[in-house]
C-alpha cells in the first residue's frame, strides 16, 4: 500500500458542485500539503499544515479550503467547483524541521475535471 | 522575474550522452536546493539534494552557484529510463515551503 493515499484518483464533476479530495498518510509525518499541477505552470502550493492545529494558505488558496482531521488526514475541498480548477492535485507530506531532509513524499495524484 | 526558472525543453539526447540542466532562482535568501524527478502523469520524487560544495550520486552530479543563483544537474551516460521531467526546487531554511520550477523534460532515445 502507498504511504500517501489520495482519493478519488479521478473525478469528473460539473460547475458549481462541491468536491472533496482526501489524503491519508502512514508515514507519521507532521507536515502535509496540497499542490495542484497544470501543464506549463508547474506545481503550485494551495494549502499546507504543519500539525493538526495549523493551517496555512499557499500561493493559490482562493476557491479552496482544507481540513486537518488528524495527523494522518488532510482533505481539500472545492466548495463550488469551476472549470479552471481542472487540474492534477497532489497531496504531500514531510517530516518536521529537525529531521527534514527536504524530501516531500507525494501521493499518486487526483485528476479532477470540472465541466 | 519568476522565483525558479527552468528551460522547459524537451532535451532530446541519445543513450549514453551527457546532458546538463540549469535552473535559476530569484530569492537570494534561499537555503535549500533539490532536484526532483517526475515521470509522465506520476508523482514527483526526490532525485537529490544540492549542496554548496556540489555532490554526486552515481551518474548524477548537482552543483550550486550561490553568487549567480543557479543550480545545475548533470546526467552522464544517459539511459532510456532517465526520460522524465526534472524539477528544480528551492526553499528557505527549514524547508517551510518549497518552490518548484516548471520542470525540464528529458527524452532519451535508443
Amino acid at each position: 500500500d502507498a504511504d500517501v493515499t489520495q482519493t478519488p484518483r479521478n473525478r469528473i464533476t460539473k460547475t458549481g458542485k462541491r468536491i472533496m479530495l482526501e489524503c491519508s498518510q502512514t508515514k507519521g509525518h507532521d507536515r502535509m500539503y496540497w499542490y495542484r499541477q497544470d501543464p506549463g505552470l508547474g506545481l503550485r502550493l494551495i494549502y499546507y499544515s504543519f500539525d493538526v492545529k495549523d493551517i496555512n494558505k499557499g500561493e493559490i488558496s482562493d476557491g479552496y479550503s482544507v481540513s486537518r482531521q488528524a495527523q494522518a488526514k488532510f482533505s481539500l475541498s472545492l466548495e463550488s467547483a469551476i472549470p479552471n480548477q481542472t487540474a492534477l492535485y497532489f497531496c504531500a507530506t514531510s517530516e518536521s524541521d529537525r529531521a527534514n531532509t527536504g524530501e516531500l513524499f507525494f501521493g499518486e495524484g487526483s485528476r479532477l475535471t470540472v465541466l | 522575474r519568476k522565483e525558479v526558472e527552468q528551460d522547459p525543453g524537451p532535451f532530446n539526447v541519445p543513450e549514453g550522452a551527457t546532458v546538463a540542466f540549469n535552473c535559476t532562482y530569484s530569492n537570494s535568501a534561499s537555503q535549500s536546493f533539490f532536484w526532483y524527478r517526475q515521470d509522465c502523469r506520476k508523482e514527483p520524487k526526490l532525485l537529490m539534494s544540492v549542496y554548496s560544495s556540489g555532490n554526486e550520486d552515481g551518474r548524477f552530479t548537482a552543483q550550486l552557484n550561490r553568487a549567480s543563483q543557479y543550480i545545475s544537474l548533470l546526467i552522464r551516460d544517459s539511459k532510456l529510463s532517465d526520460s522524465a521531467t526534472y524539477l528544480c526546487v528551492v526553499g528557505p531554511r527549514g524547508y517551510s515551503t518549497l518552490t518548484f520550477g516548471k520542470g525540464t523534460m528529458l527524452l532519451v532515445s535508443p
